[in-house]
């Protein structure tokens, strides 16, 4: 399985900050990597795939990047209803696998 | 909308069979494939397998041998069975739908959850 590692595992941020976390990938994984953010006690919601397309009604403030091995998820301006649990996922091969996640939390 | 709910027992003994299903409303259960993602205490996610609508199954290999997932296109429903369980099986279960064509992919819809204690 491929294995994807999320730093930092979490942050403290303030609303307006800009916040970059990076997953990474134990191998090449071809762009083929989709973000998720989870709100505690609630299913995730599905907001980027191929690195970097957001889905639709996705705000602009998030953005996918990266290649390779190496992946990033940057969010411009944090706002309140950004604080959350981010969860990168391969899907090059099966099985998908998941990171472990960062946790955005309010400074 | 397309929309999930799980459901099942809440309490499942040790060596037991584990028993989910999913009902699907708001949509068709055709294309797409039909997801299961469980979630531990306090941890992260863990994809368990899917069913495309064709039938095909694909399963994570470190629960493969225990596992089956299955669909009843007649009833909007798919299901887990997840047998032997021990205490490292007690999750949230999600059910989800991934979307998986040539120019898209995720696991676009899920349920809310469902959350399965291994005890005696």
């Amino acid at each position: 399985d491929i294995q994807m590692t999320q730093s930092p595992s979490s942050l403290s941020a303030s609303v307006g900050d800009r916040v970059t976390m990076t997953c990474r990938a134990s191998q090449g994984i071809g762009n083929s990597l989709a973000w998720y953010q989870q709100k505690p006690g609630k299913a995730p919601k599905f907001l980027i795939y191929a690195t970097s397309t957001l889905e639709s009604g996705v705000p602009s403030r998030f953005r996918g990047s990266g290649s390779g091995t190496d992946y990033t998820l940057t969010i411009s301006s944090l706002q309140p209803d950004d604080f959350a649990t981010y969860y990168c996922q391969q899907y090059y091969t099966a099985p998908p696998t998941f990171g472990g996640g960062t946790k955005v939390e309010i400074k | 909308q397309v929309q999930l709910q799980e459901s099942g027992p809440g309490l499942v003994k040790p060596s037991e069979t584990l028993s989910l299903s999913c009902s699907v409303s708001g949509g068709s259960i055709s294309d797409y494939y039909w997801t299961w993602i469980r979630q531990p205490p306090g941890k992260g996610l863990e994809w368990i397998g899917y069913i495309h609508y064709s039938g095909s199954t694909t399963y994570n290999p470190s629960l493969k041998s225990r596992l089956t997932i299955s669909l009843d296109t007649s009833k909007n429903q798919f299901s887990l069975r997840l047998s032997s369980v021990t205490a490292a099986d007690t999750a949230v279960y999600y059910c989800a739908r991934t979307d998986m064509t040539i120019i898209r992919y995720g696991v676009d819809v899920w349920g809310p959850g469902t959350t399965v204690i291994v005890s005696s």
